[in-house]
Formats: C-alpha cells, structure tokens, sequence
C-alpha cells in the first residue's frame, strides 16, 4: 500500500490568495484527519470525518478554513484567503478502525508558507 | 480539555544507553495512547498503540506503559542506537465526541555515536 498521499508537498503563496490541499487516504481507511503543526503550538487536530462525513469540525480556526470529502478516497483542506499565520504543516491522517481507537497512519505533510 | 505534556522537551543520550520518554495527560478517561517517532521534515511513523485496557505493549527494543489512573505513559528504548535520533511524540485518544487525537509537544532525542 503507498500510504497516505497528500499533495501539494511544498506550497509558497502570497496572502489572500486561495490554498487547496489535498490527502488521498489509505484504502479501505473509513476515518479521515486533518492536523497543523507550528513550532509553537505543536500538532492539533482541525477536522475529522467518519465515512465521508464530517464529525468534529471544533478544530478548524476559522470560517477561512474549509475541508471537503466528496468520496472515500479523497479529501480537501481549503484557505480562503490565506494569511501569513496559516504557515505550518498541514498533515493527513487515516484510521481504518470504526471511532474510536485504532492507528492512525499519517502522510508526508503539506508545508504551507503565506508570504 | 484534554492536555498532553512530555517531559523533557530534548534528551541527548550516548549511544547503548537505555532510555525513559515520559507523557502525561490530564483527563484520565482516554480510550487509548499512541506513540509516534517523527523525523525532521517527515511525516509521523506510529510506534506503538496501547488501548485503555492495557498496561503495556512492545515493539522490538521499545517499551510503552500505561497507567490511567495517574495519567501517565512511559516509552522505553533500550540500547539507544543513533539512528534512534527522532522527535517523539504521544498522543491521547479521548474517543467519544472527540475522535481526535490530542498531542504533546514531543522529546527531542539525540542518540551520540
């Protein structure tokens, strides 16, 4: 299995423009996370969707933030428009577990830099 | 609100030594406790999971603990090797409404040729 795939690795953009990132979970995985990592506030968890559906979405900071899973094999994490402090690592996890419990595997980590 | 808290924040160790990696977390009623090694630019590698019921699991030279009712875990590596070097973080699992995992903000650790 090639794991969690997210895309775009890197991505430097310029503020107020739009950020698509995107995750491909690992198949036959039924939950699905997006976390950020900063050095100063560590990894914390922004949305998490159970069967394509989201559960908790208590994490994403604000209305810029929007994250979308039109199917199992795919999900978005949106920035519109983006700011200089959204710089982090954006990671996606998949678990393939019912809630809760069991591993979540993560993927390589979209870098984001908003100049 | 669940808090996780790793002590120390870095650790540098020469190489053989066995070593101890303490997580603390506030909220006791956690369903299970992961442990992830991970490595400048890279992603996170699972290490170990110990669900609530358990007291301990292991994995080769890595030993994890568990103990609920102080809100404590323990990650053990024993014979450190340099290619141990990593950051190492654990995370909570809370379950319920609240699926997500909850994290530290890791140990540093430098294994020394």
């Amino acid at each position: 299995d090639a794991g969690v795939i997210q895309s775009p690795r890197h991505e430097v953009t310029e503020m107020g423009q739009e950020v698509t990132l995107r995750c491909k979970p690992i198949s036959g995985h039924n939950s699905l996370f997006w976390y950020r990592q900063t050095m100063m506030r560590g990894l914390e968890l922004l949305i998490y969707f159970n069967n394509n559906v989201p559960i908790d979405d208590s994490g994403m900071p604000e209305d810029r933030f929007s994250a979308k899973m039109p199917n199992a094999s795919f999900s978005t994490l949106k920035i519109q428009p983006s700011e200089p402090r959204d710089s982090a690592v954006y990671f996606c996890a998949s678990r393939s577990a019912p809630s809760p419990g069991g591993t979540q595997y993560f993927g390589p980590g979209t870098r984001l830099l908003v100049l | 609100k669940q808090e996780v808290t790793q002590i120390p924040a870095a650790l540098s160790v020469p190489e053989g030594e066995n070593l101890v990696l303490n997580c603390s977390f506030t909220d006791s009623a956690i369903y299970n406790l992961q442990w992830f090694r991970q490595d400048p630019g890279k992603g996170l590698t699972s290490l170990l999971l110990i669900q609530s019921s358990q007291r301990e699991q292991t994995s080769g030279r890595l030993n994890a603990s568990l103990d609920k009712s102080s809100g404590r875990s323990t990650l053990y590596i024993a014979a450190s090797q340099p290619g141990d070097s990593a950051t190492y973080l654990c995370a909570a699992n809370s379950g319920g409404g609240a699926d997500g995992l909850t994290f530290g903000k890791g140990t540093h650790l430098i294994i020394q040729p």
